[in-house]
């Protein structure tokens, strides 16, 4: 069956735009996690939602990370007023439930570059 | 707070010969653990995973891992290295719910 998938695959944005990443989980997963992975930093932990809800949104680096799961599919991860830093790759990920037995299933990322 | 961590950013080996990537965790508990491995520009893919069934797990192309809860590590590896097996490998740990932990990551070369 189909993967995760996530679009843009690509994205330049300019300083100070705001930018929406989006996430396709794995039918019937209800878990759904959004990663960052960066040279500096390696792969961090952004938030993650079981069903439409985030329990745990400890990673957002700032107040200008926002992420939305609607439907219990889809996922947005908006970032606003982007900086120079943001620049990595945005991965996400989906799980049959939120529970570390569940392995999580990995999209090939968008590669986010601000200018 | 677990942790995890990769000893070894690079590992290089010759084509045919042992691969050992190591791990070892930080936790007061013993997480969950996966191994993935990364491909250039690609999204990660789980190699294997230990989840208490049993100590010695096997995974996807030849590698396995064994949980030592005494050394806290649980080192990645396969008998013979093959050109395809070229890629940066990470291990992560989980407990309970939510979030995987990762290491830093080790990016393994093969040399022919």
């Amino acid at each position: 069956g189909a993967g995760v998938s996530q679009s843009p695959s690509n994205k330049v944005t300019e300083k100070g735009k705001d930018v929406e990443l989006r996430c396709d989980p794995i039918s019937g997963h209800t878990a759904l996690y959004w990663y960052r992975q960066s040279l500096g930093q390696g792969l961090e932990f952004l938030i993650y939602f079981q069903g439409n809800s985030a329990p745990d949104k400890s990673g957002l680096p700032s107040d200008r990370f926002s992420a939305e799961r609607t439907g219990g599919s889809v996922s947005t991860l908006t970032i606003q007023r982007t900086q120079q830093e943001d620049s990595a790759v945005y991965l996400c990920a989906s799980s049959l439930r939120a529970l570390s037995t569940y392995e999580q299933y990995f999209g090939p990322g968008t590669r986010l570059t601000v200018t | 707070a677990q942790s995890v961590t990769q000893l070894g950013s690079h590992v290089s080996v010759s084509e045919g010969a042992l691969v050992l990537l190591r791990c070892n965790y930080s936790s007061s508990v013993p997480p969950y653990l996966f191994w993935y491995v990364q491909y250039p520009n690609q999204g990660l893919q789980l190699l294997l995973k230990y989840t208490s069934a049993a100590t010695l797990v096997k995974g996807i192309n030849g590698f396995e891992a064994e949980f030592k809860k005494s050394e806290t590590s649980f080192h990645l590896t396969k008998p013979s290295a093959h050109m395809s097996d070229a890629a940066e490998y990470f291990c992560a740990g989980g407990q309970g719910a939510q979030k995987l932990v990762f290491g830093q990551g080790t990016r393994l070369t093969i040399n022919p």
